[in-house]
């Protein structure tokens, strides 16, 4: 299996700050990974694919990069919905897809 | 607008069988697209249980694939998830989810609102 691997685990920030999510493959995976964003009791949402293409309908403070074993999720000028879980998961193999293990977002 | 709706027993027995359906409205499953079920345990992260074409081919999760079955039933818009011998550490909310391709890359965008499944005596 590819393991993905996201630092940090959890991380504080304040409403207008600029965070970055790094999801490292243990091998390379090309830009075959998506970022999801999930709340409390809620299915996770699809935000980025393909490593750096925005989901419809999602706003462009949220960006992608990377390519190959690294990769990075910017959120510029954090809003208050924007405290979550997010989870990197990568799509190069589908035996199996695998997931990070989720960096939670928390307010200062 | 495609919508996903989870249902089964709340509550599995060990050794027993987990079984849910996902029904689907807004998009008939026959056009095309792979479905999935995704289960996460409480307080931990996202794990891939496997996913299903309209077809009926399915591709499963190698550490999964012994106990699980995928089907689908186009006439009534729904897949199902069975998973055999479950024990506590099966305890997880269970979500399925639109497995769609986008250029080459494989993405889950749309998901239902999931429901949690109890392994207990």
């Amino acid at each position: 299996d590819i393991q993905m691997t996201q630092s940090p685990s959890s991380l504080s920030a304040s409403v207008g700050d600029r965070v970055t999510i790094t999801c490292r493959a243990s091998q390379s995976i090309n830009t075959y990974l998506n970022w999801y964003q999930q709340k409390p009791g809620k299915a996770p949402k699809l935000l980025i694919y393909a490593a750096s293409s925005l989901q419809s309908g999602v706003p462009s403070r949220f960006s992608g990069s990377g390519s190959g074993t690294d990769f990075t999720l910017t959120i510029n000028s954090l809003q208050p919905e924007d405290f979550a879980t997010y989870y990197c998961q990568q799509s190069y193999t589908t035996l199996p897809y695998t997931f990070g293990q989720g960096t939670k977002l928390e307010i200062k | 607008q495609v919508q996903l709706q989870e249902s089964g027993p709340g509550l599995v027995r060990p050794s027993e069988t987990l079984s849910l359906t996902c029904t689907v409205s807004g998009y008939s499953i026959s056009t095309g697209y792979y479905w999935g079920w995704i289960r996460q345990p409480p307080g931990k992260g996202l794990e891939w249980i496997g996913s299903i074409y309209h077809s009926g081919n399915t591709y499963y999760n190698p550490s999964l694939k012994s106990r699980v079955t995928i089907s689908v039933d186009t006439s009534k818009n729904h897949f199902s998830l069975n998973l055999t011998s479950v024990t506590a550490a099966d305890t997880a909310v269970y979500y399925c989810a639109r497995d769609s391709e986008v250029g080459a890359t494989r993405l889950f965008d749309y998901w239902g609102q999931g429901t949690l499944v109890t392994v207990s005596s």
